[in-house]
């Protein structure tokens, strides 16, 4: 089975801009989470989807949004770009199985953003 | 609210043995997760614990203590590939809420 993929791998953007970034689970897999790594703040939760549907949302301002589309993928936005967004992206699918709360995630490579 | 706390770094001898430490106060509690992640790339799955005691994988065991709201990652016979950072995270509802990660160097 292919694992997660994320494209773009890099991105440089400017202030005020505003990014998509995009994420493919592994096949079969409903669950796809977005995290945020910084060196200063680790591995922050964003947001989860299951079957296009936000369950999770972590707390970040409403500039991050994100969406899900039938075929299981997902993308994220970041509007009004600043300095602060620079980090890694991390997109993790799972397979969320019914009645299991063993729900492993597996990461994409990740994004790496440069907000100049 | 979550809240959980592992040591921001250690070193540590090749061959020898390693414990990283992990404590959770967390509102929801589905089991805790370790996570390897090498500089540069995505952290990998080391290990699984959702109740209590010692979950062995090799060179790798993991311990639980829900009472406690502990845990602890055990590298036994460390190798210079173990330098990495390692990530526990707890797993509520469809969340996991990960610590922020010790960065374990291991020297020659």
């Amino acid at each position: 089975k292919a694992g997660v993929t994320q494209t773009p791998r890099y991105l440089i953007k400017t202030r005020g801009q505003q990014v998509t970034l995009s994420c493919s689970p592994i096949s079969g897999h409903r669950s796809v989470s977005w995290y945020q790594q910084t060196p200063g703040q680790g591995l922050q939760f964003l947001f989860e989807y299951f079957s296009e549907t936000q369950r999770n949302k972590g707390n970040f301002p409403g500039r991050f949004s994100g969406r899900q589309f039938s075929n299981s993928r997902s993308e994220m936005n970041v509007s009004t770009l600043e300095l602060g967004d620079s980090a890694l992206y991390l997109c993790a699918s799972s397979p969320n199985l019914a009645g299991g709360s063993y729900n492993e995630q597996f990461f994409g490579p990740g994004t790496r953003l440069t907000v100049l | 609210g979550q809240n959980i706390d592992q040591p921001t770094e250690m070193t540590a001898t090749e061959g020898a043995i390693v414990q990283i430490n992990c404590t959770y106060q967390t509102s929801g509690f589905n089991g805790l997760f370790w996570y390897q992640q090498h500089a540069g790339e995505a952290p990998t799955f080391l290990s699984y614990n959702v109740l209590d005691g010692l979950e062995e994988k090799g060179r790798f065991s993991s311990f639980l203590s829900r009472s406690k709201g502990y845990s602890y990652l055990l590298l036994k016979e460390l190798q210079m590939k173990d330098s990495a950072s390692y990530l526990c995270a707890v797993s509520a509802g469809n969340m996991l809420t990960f610590g922020g990660g010790t960065r374990l160097m291991v020297k020659p």
